[in-house]
């Protein structure tokens, strides 16, 4: 069964707008991480918050985890076309925390 | 960050036949590997994972003898589809995690998989 699910499913901005994705999870978690995916490629690991953490930040992207809710967001600030891709939010199944269930990602278009 | 190579990006096959996917870690020792799958503007779905040196471990819904996986070294793994169908038509993604897994998995490219 699909752990998270996120909203939007998609969403399109201008360029230079803010944009924010939502998670919610079924299970209690160590870690929740969000990997992002250009058209037919891989995915690239933006940043992981632990299940004690409330907040972290790196560059432009800002991640809230609130537990209590089962929920986390995504926060991409001053966006650019460049960030034009799919965003996933990913829980972790096991101990280890590297056995991972997505969600069904939020397809973010920035215009120029 | 550490590079995980994965070939071939596109493959095209005819129904019946056996296609092979590679998925290399370059940089580490990957103790672990994951092989997804994805299907147009979905999510990944994990199928398997695996570990070095071990069988497969398959997710409830996998047909393990459809999608053989090896993993005999620790850098390689290799996803066999038998005998393909034409539903057997996705990307398949792979990551690899190393014996100090700091939080990040890091992913092929992907294998876009076409069955006529």
């Amino acid at each position: 069964s699909q752990q998270g699910e996120e909203d939007p499913q998609a969403l399109s901005i201008q360029e230079g707008e803010n944009a924010t994705m939502n998670c919610s999870y079924k299970t209690s978690i160590n870690n929740l991480q969000w990997y992002r995916q250009n058209s037919g490629r891989g995915l690239v690991h933006l940043i992981l918050i632990r299940s004690n953490e409330r907040e972290k930040h790196s560059g432009r992207l800002r991640v809230t985890l609130d537990t209590s809710k089962k929920s986390s967001s995504l926060l991409i600030t001053a966006s650019r076309a460049a960030d034009t891709a799919s965003y996933f939010c990913a829980t972790d199944r096991n101990n280890a925390g590297n056995m991972l269930t997505f969600g069904g990602g939020t397809r973010l278009m920035v215009k120029p | 960050g550490a590079v995980v190579s994965q070939h071939p990006s596109r493959v095209i096959c005819k129904s019946g036949t056996s296609v092979k996917i590679e998925c290399r870690s370059l940089d580490f020792q990957a103790t672990t590997m994951f092989w997804y799958r994805q299907f147009p503007k979905q999510s990944l779905m994990l199928m398997a994972t695996s570990n070095e040196g071990s069988k497969a471990t398959y997710e409830q819904g996998v047909e393990k003898d459809k999608f053989l996986i090896n993993h005999a070294s620790l850098t390689l793994s290799t996803l066999t589809v038998t005998s393909a169908h034409p539903e057997d038509s996705s990307f398949y993604i792979c990551s690899a995690s190393g014996v100090f897994y700091t939080g990040e998995l890091f992913f092929g490219e992907g294998s876009r998989l076409t069955v006529l």
